[in-house]
């Protein structure tokens, strides 16, 4: 069954360290993934997908295919990289088209 | 920047009672989708569509629900007799493309139901 875990439901740092939000997934197709990110009382937006292999606010993610993760990283956190963390896996086939999301990392980052 | 609008923000409803969530997606996006998020819980897909069908519904999408786009621009999702745990916040996205593109986001419509 198509799936997305992301097994940390918090994660907490301290501003200039090394973050890293993880997600697996399980897809028997071709796997299309995303980040999207959710600031406080803001709307749910697209931070990275693998596909583009960019780097976005300094975060990158690398599909692993091997051992079927798409984890995001950031080596050095800044305050304003709090926010809600939904890793999310596109189904596309035939008449598909919709996102798996995971269950969302909640980041923290302390001064 | 073009957005995803939806209203209400909030809706307080009796259980039985039909509730319509509006949506107004972004003007050339071909698209649309109904997502849920019950407190706690992850975000889940609900319904897409595309060419005014139905192009892909869940489990969740079941009779109680259906979608429509009456006017060109409005995309609305109905529930026909609210239960309690239909309490959820229900984002409306749309996306240019169906494959591998970016889905734009509203900001949801927290649904009571009491």
């Amino acid at each position: 069954a198509q799936r997305v875990t992301q097994p940390e439901k918090l994660l907490s740092v301290f501003k200039g360290a090394p973050v890293e939000l993880k997600c697996n997934y399980s897809y028997s197709g071709s796997p299309e993934l995303f980040w999207y990110v959710q600031y406080s009382r803001q709307r749910l937006q697209l931070l990275l997908r693998h596909i583009s292999r960019e780097s976005i606010k300094g975060f990158t993610a690398d599909l692993n295919k091997g051992e079927t993760s798409f984890h995001l990283k950031k080596p050095f956190a800044q305050e304003e990289d709090s926010a809600m963390y939904y890793c999310a896996l596109g189904q596309y086939g035939g008449s598909q088209g919709n996102l798996i999301f995971g269950k969302g990392t909640k980041l923290s980052v302390k001064p | 920047e073009p957005e995803v609008t939806q209203t209400p923000s909030h809706q307080v409803t009796q259980m039985g009672q039909e509730v319509i969530l509006r949506c107004v997606p972004i003007s050339n996006h071909l698209y649309f989708y109904w997502y849920r998020q019950i407190l706690g819980q992850k975000v889940e897909f609900l319904v897409s569509f595309y060419n005014n069908e139905i192009s892909e519904k869940s489990e969740i999408f079941d009779d109680q629900f259906s979608v429509e786009r009456p006017d060109g621009s409005n995309f609305t999702l109905k529930i026909r007799s609210t239960k309690l745990e239909d309490s959820a916040m229900y984002f409306c996205a749309s996306s240019l493309e169906r494959v591998n593109t970016e889905a734009f986001f509203g900001q949801g419509t927290r649904l009571t139901v009491v």
